[in-house]
């Protein structure tokens, strides 16, 4: 079965600066979809970034970058010019790729809470 | 538009008592989704739905009941509620199965 492990519980950024937030995933699988999501203070999840596996090239999306080393199982999300909006909690998702049974589901991290300071 | 609507916000139970989220979406997704959020541990899968009249179990469904009559509508059931099942429960929506999926804003359930 596949997992998702955010090993930073916590993160703190200044404003302005630029902040990496961790990701690993554990698979035997050799294509499937990655996600970022983030959940500010009012709880409702919200897309940031989307990354397929069989795409060499990182995704971006404005401020938010990945970097997706998928030797290294690793998925780290990237957010430049940090704002106070950005403040929340982020999850780490991995979906296969496969939609039998309960593949094609997402598997969720348990998140990082990543506070900017002004 | 609205997106996905969650009903109600907030509601504390007693241990035995049972209770409906409700859940709708005015994106005409054929896939829904009820996640459970526990402090610390993430967003486990309940049930999700593949379109109206089909639903699935997910990583964690002891205890919960869903239907999918239309394809608008996605109400969590619970039976005999205990204790365990205090969590904030999260409803979302997608067009394509695990795709960019439309959270719900939320209901916070205490079961004391």
């Amino acid at each position: 079965a596949q997992t998702v492990t955010q090993s930073q519980p916590e993160m703190s950024v200044q404003e302005a600066e630029t902040v990496t937030l961790s990701c690993t995933y554990d698979t035997s699988e050799s294509d499937y979809y990655l996600f970022w999501y983030k959940q500010p203070p009012s709880r409702q999840m919200i897309l940031v970034i989307r990354q397929e596996a069989y795409k060499q090239q990182n995704a971006t999306e404005n401020r938010f970058s990945v970097n997706f080393q998928k030797a290294a199982k690793s998925f780290s999300l990237k957010i430049s010019d940090s704002q106070l909006g950005d403040a929340a909690m982020y999850f780490c998702a991995y979906r296969s790729v496969e939609y039998g049974g309960s593949q094609g589901n997402l598997i969720f991290g348990k998140g990082t809470k990543l506070s900017v300071k002004p | 538009n609205a997106g996905v609507t969650q009903t109600p916000k907030f509601r504390i139970l007693k241990i035995g008592q049972s209770m409906t989220l409700q859940c709708a979406q005015d994106m005409n997704h054929n896939y829904m989704y009820w996640y459970r959020q526990d402090p610390g541990m993430g967003l486990k899968l309940i049930y999700y739905s593949v379109g109206a009249g089909i639903t699935d179990k997910g990583e964690v469904p002891n205890g919960y009941n869903v239907s999918r009559s239309t394809t608008e509508d996605f109400p969590l059931r619970l039976e005999l509620a205990a204790p365990s099942q205090t969590s904030v429960y999260f409803c979302a929506s997608s067009t394509r199965r695990g795709e960019k999926l439309f959270f719900g804003s939320g209901t916070q359930l205490s079961v004391l």
